[in-house]
């Protein structure tokens, strides 16, 4: 089976760093995703970690341990445009399975 | 360089009646995938389609549902007989190669409401 589990709301304050977990336990693993998307619109791609270690691209990074079956994202520099659902997802075999999101809040 | 096109964007129906949601994949792009999302819910896999053959099916509801992918145009997944409870976004992604890991690329999604 398939589960994946994240925080469903987080808050944090303009220009601070916010760290959101992912943990899964699924059947396969071909890597973890990571997507952002904004209320009534579709999911946009972030990051994917294949292989154990930290990812970064600009403000956002993502962190794998696949023997922990851990991920998160770490977003630095906080902008108001940054509140969002983060969606954590795992593949496998093609298949993406999709933890229920983290609603994040950016405050002044 | 088009993304992937989901139409229509917004459809209402009323309970009995039959929804057909398209999708274009990204150009490129032989594989596409369909998810559903409640309000307040994360995306919920349905099925996984090549040109032409459905690859993984586990997610779709076993009556009313069905998808297709055909060889020329866009896929379809079609709903029969809605009820108030498909009123959900469906969203379609699309990736290029084996699609093992590849990166899915999401439509806008249509939104059906039934009514």
């Amino acid at each position: 089976g398939q589960n994946i589990d994240q925080p469903t709301e987080m808050t944090a304050t303009e220009g601070a760093i916010v760290q959101i977990n992912c943990t899964y336990q699924t059947s396969g693993f071909n890597g973890l995703f990571w997507y952002q998307q904004h209320a009534g619109e579709a999911p946009t791609f972030l990051s994917y970690n294949v292989l154990d270690g930290l990812e970064e691209k600009g403000r956002f990074s993502s962190f794998l341990s696949r023997s922990k079956g851990y991920s998160y994202l770490l977003l630095k520099e906080l902008q108001m445009k940054d509140s969002a659902s983060y969606l954590c997802a795992v593949s496998n075999a093609g298949k993406s399975t999709f933890g229920d999101g983290t609603t994040l809040t950016v405050k002044p | 360089n088009a993304g992937v096109m989901q139409n229509p964007r917004h459809l209402v129906r009323r309970r009995g009646q039959e929804a057909r949601l398209r999708c274009s994949p990204m150009k490129g792009h032989s594989h596409v995938y369909w998810y559903r999302q409640l309000p307040e819910e994360g995306l919920k896999f349905m099925v996984y389609l090549q040109k032409e053959n459905i690859i993984d099916e586990s997610g779709m509801p076993k009556e009313r549902f069905s998808a297709e992918f055909p060889k020329e145009g866009p896929s379809i997944l079609r709903i029969q007989q809605v009820v108030r409870g498909d009123s959900a976004a469906y969203f379609c992604a699309s990736s290029p190669t084996s699609g093992l890991s590849d990166t899915q690329y999401f439509g806008p999604g249509t939104r059906l409401t039934v009514l």
